[in-house]
């Protein structure tokens, strides 16, 4: 089965802790996503890839990182300068059709 | 720059009647328009997209939208409402140059009354 695979599916971060998002795909797209949803919101971009070993900043970069080391893999790291990372966080790609699929998501809390 | 707007963040409806939810959107260029769905504590699923083949545009589990250039609206509709149905649902808009990132609206949450 073709999809995205995002882990863990729930998360916990203490204060002045960095964590990192998984996010995979085995669909062969070259462009892919991180968008933060925040409740009553929609979703906001974070960053993305168009290609491996390239990476963008969205709108709201700050206190995120990433790395397009592979096609495969765009992993997302919540440093400890996000200061509210408390939030649900999608990872898509995007096909030659312009269409995103997104993966299942990562709760992030804060404690 | 791009934006989308979501009229309606609740919407109730009794099982088998009418859906309507509303998406007007705002772009320089010719938009592709997307409708997503999604479920508690679940990453979104496409519904369906419009590119410019077709102003009215069918996707799935009978909902369709369509295109109204003259009003920017996408509005999402399906005849009869299913208990299944509830969910939260998203338009968005692609810049389909550059980044080709969404817009997305702030989202419609509908319920299912039986």
């Amino acid at each position: 089965d073709g999809g995205i695979t995002q882990s863990p599916k729930y998360l916990f971060r203490k204060e002045g802790q960095n964590v990192t998002l998984s996010c995979e795909q085995n669909l062969n797209h070259d462009a892919m996503y991180w968008y933060r949803q925040d409740p009553g919101q929609g979703l906001r971009l974070i960053y993305y890839s168009q290609i491996v070993n390239d990476f963008q900043k969205g709108d709201i970069a700050e206190g995120y990182s990433v790395s397009r080391e592979k096609k495969e893999s765009f992993p997302l790291t919540v440093t400890s300068a996000q200061k509210n990372p408390t939030a649900f966080y999608l990872c898509a790609s995007r096909d030659s059709s312009d269409t995103q699929y997104f993966g299942p998501g990562t709760r992030l809390t804060v404690l | 720059a791009q934006s989308v707007t979501q009229l309606g963040s609740h919407v109730s409806v009794s099982e088998g009647a009418l859906v309507l939810l509303r998406c007007n959107y705002s772009s320089s260029v010719p938009p592709y328009l997307f409708w997503y769905v999604q479920y508690p504590n679940q990453g979104l699923q496409l519904l369906l997209k419009y590119t410019s083949a077709a102003t009215l545009v069918k996707g799935i589990n009978g909902f369709e939208a369509e295109f109204k250039k003259s009003e920017t609206s996408f509005h999402l509709t399906k005849p009869s409402a299913h208990m299944s149905d509830a969910a939260e649902y998203f338009c968005a808009v692609s810049e389909h140059t550059g980044r080709r990132a969404l817009t997305f609206g702030s989202g419609t949450r509908l319920q299912v009354q039986p």
